[in-house]
This record gives structure tokens, sequence and C-alpha cells, in this order.
């Protein structure tokens, strides 16, 4: 089973629909991270959190919302859904250390209409 | 500003030949980390190599390596002896200390096509 899990893998929505992303780990990580991946770009990372009471915004929070429940799930939702809001979306964790690198979801690849 | 800045939008390259992926950063914190992914067409985000801002000496992971000159804020990839199963695109990443957190700022990515 992989480490961290995205589900679902492909959405394909339409405008004005609530969606949620669901990401759920097993690797016991504190830090959990959501990002957007748009065609010919690197990741923006919308929201990351260091713990079930800590969410912070990223540099593109703006139309969305996160739920961390559990320290190994946190789920992104779109509130209302635009078509600009199409993306790759990945989920990340961390460790608590300095040095060690983000591991990754396979990502949600969302289409909204 | 640009954090990260990967000018190859594209390479090609023979197969078993070495290549070399640019990265250039600018940050003003003196304790940085620079991360290189490597995303294949399925997607998914691999980790390949990490190089820590006082590291010493220049990190390597089987055939890969990363040529790291901290005066000019470059941390290049090098992949030694290329595959066809190198084709991808490769991300360079800077974490940030922001309270604690890492977070990465990724660079455009630079999509490698390794030619039989």
């Amino acid at each position: 089973d992989a480490d961290v899990t995205q589900t679902p893998r492909n959405r394909i929505t339409k405008t004005g629909k609530r969606i949620m992303l669901e990401c759920s780990q097993t690797k016991g990580h504190d830090r959990m991270y959501w990002y957007r991946q748009d065609p010919g770009l690197g990741l923006r990372l919308i929201y990351y959190s260091f713990d079930v009471k800590d969410i912070n915004k990223g540099e593109i929070s703006d139309g969305y919302s996160v739920s961390r429940q559990a320290q190994a799930k946190f789920s992104l939702s779109l509130e209302s859904a635009i078509p600009n809001q199409t993306a790759l979306y990945f989920c990340a964790t961390s460790a608590d250390r300095y040095s060690q690198p983000q591991h990754f979801g396979d990502g949600t690849r969302l289409s909204i209409l | 500003a640009q954090k990260i800045t990967q000018t190859q939008p594209g390479m090609f390259v023979q197969e078993k030949e070495a290549v070399t992926l640019d990265c250039t950063y600018d940050t003003s914190d003196p304790s940085y980390g620079l991360f290189w992914y490597k995303q294949p067409s399925s997607g998914e985000m691999i980790f390949l190599i990490y190089q820590g801002s006082y590291d010493q000496q220049n990190a390597t992971e089987g055939r890969y390596s990363l040529n790291f000159q901290k005066a000019r804020k470059s941390a290049n990839l090098v992949i030694s002896a290329s595959q066809l199963g190198d084709s991808a695109m490769y991300f360079c990443a800077m974490r940030e200390n922001i309270q604690g957190a890492q977070k990465l700022v990724f660079g455009q990515g630079t999509r490698l096509t390794i030619n039989p």
C-alpha cells in the first residue's frame, strides 16, 4: 500500500459544485501539505498543517479550505469549484527533521467544466 | 522575483550520455535545503536527492549527483549514464523554513527526453 494515498485519483465535475479531495498517510508524519500543479508549471502550495490543531495558508489558498481530521488525514475542499481550479493536486507529508524530503501522493487530476 | 529558476524547458540527450539539469536559487536565509524531484508521465513526484546549505560535500545518490556551487547559488542535477526510463519532468525545489515547517518552493521544471 502507498504511504500517502489520495482519493479520488481523477474527478470531473461542474462549475459551482463542492468537491473534497482526501489524503491519508501511514508514514506517521505530523506535517502535511496540499499543492496544485498547472500544466507546464511547478507545484504551488495551497495549505499546510503542522499538526491537527495547526493549519496555515500557502501562496494560493483563495477558493480552498482544508480540514485536518487526524494526524493521518488532511482533506482539501473546493466550496464552489470554478474552471481555473482545473489542475493536478498533490498531498505531501514530511517528518519533523530539517533534511527530510516531502513525500507525495500520486495526485488527483481534477477537471471542472 | 523567482526563487527557483530552471532555465532549460526541455532537453534531449542520447541514451548512456551524462546530462546536467540547471537550477539556480535565490535566498537570504543562510540555512536552506535543495531538493530534486522526478515526475514521470504517470504524474507522481519522486524524490531524488537532497543538498543542505551547510553540507561540505556534493550529494550523491546512485546515478544522481548534485553539483552544488553555493557562491553562484546553483544546484545542478547530474545524471550519469542516462537511461530511457530517465525521460520525465525534473523539478528543483528549495526548502524555506516557515515557523518550523518545511515549505518547498518549486521551479518550473525541465522536461528531459532520452533518445535511444
